[in-house]
């Protein structure tokens, strides 16, 4: 397999616009989830879905950010629209349910907002 | 209250030598696993280890060994023979059984290994 994809792996773009990172979970797996990984904040659990559907959001910073899983395979999340502060590594990972299954990380996306 | 707790932000060790990166974690659930992911300082994060809460015996792989004390609620993670591309930081995790497939980690520590 090829593991968890994630595009882009580099996004610079100016504040205001709106950014839309990837994600392609590992075939099989139900649970993806979506973290924010900054020096001040560690790593953060954005949201995760079960199934393609969103179990829990409740990291999400604002209104700002949205998160879909239209199927199986593919997953975004959207920055609309962007601010400085948002700048961070954001990771896609993916496992299957059981407390015994490690997730996956994807190689992650590094987002500069100027 | 923190679920996970690692409490060495930093920390050193010489080539060769054994270190102990320490975790404690917090759960009411009898059914958990436990993870140590290792993110070197190209970025990804790449797995390590995995000990069940029902495992009678400590995991291991090739250097990595879990130290689980289950009374303690603590799960350390032992390199033995660090290496130079032991240098990288280190999460603890955990993942419930009830807790519907999330994990929750901890800060992470900062290993350097010096040579």
């Amino acid at each position: 397999d090829a593991g968890v994809i994630q595009s882009p792996r580099h996004e610079v773009t100016e504040m205001g616009q709106e950014v839309t990172l990837r994600c392609k979970p590992i075939s099989g797996h139900d649970y993806l989830f979506w973290y924010r990984q900054t020096m001040m904040r560690g790593l953060e659990l954005l949201i995760y879905f079960n199934n393609n559907v969103p179990i829990d959001d409740s990291g999400m910073p604002e209104d700002r950010f949205s998160a879909k899983m239209p199927n199986a395979s593919f997953s975004t999340l959207k920055i609309q629209p962007s601010e400085p502060r948002d700048s961070a590594v954001y990771f896609c990972a993916s496992t299957r349910a059981g407390s015994y299954n490690e997730q996956f990380f994807g190689p992650g996306t590094r987002l500069t907002v100027l | 209250a923190q679920k996970i707790t690692q409490t060495q932000p930093g920390m050193f060790v010489q080539e060769k030598e054994a270190v102990t990166l320490d975790c404690t974690y917090d759960t009411s659930d009898p059914s958990y696993g436990l993870f140590w992911y290792k993110q070197p300082s190209s970025g990804e994060m790449i797995f390590l280890i995995y000990q069940g809460s029902y495992d009678q015996q400590n995991a291991t792989e090739g250097r990595y060994s879990l130290n689980f004390q289950k009374a303690r609620k603590s799960a350390n993670l032992v390199i033995s023979a660090s290496q130079l591309g032991d240098s990288a930081m280190y999460f603890c995790a955990m993942r419930e059984a009830t807790n519907a497939g999330k994990s929750t980690f901890g800060d992470g520590t900062t290993l350097t290994v010096k040579p």
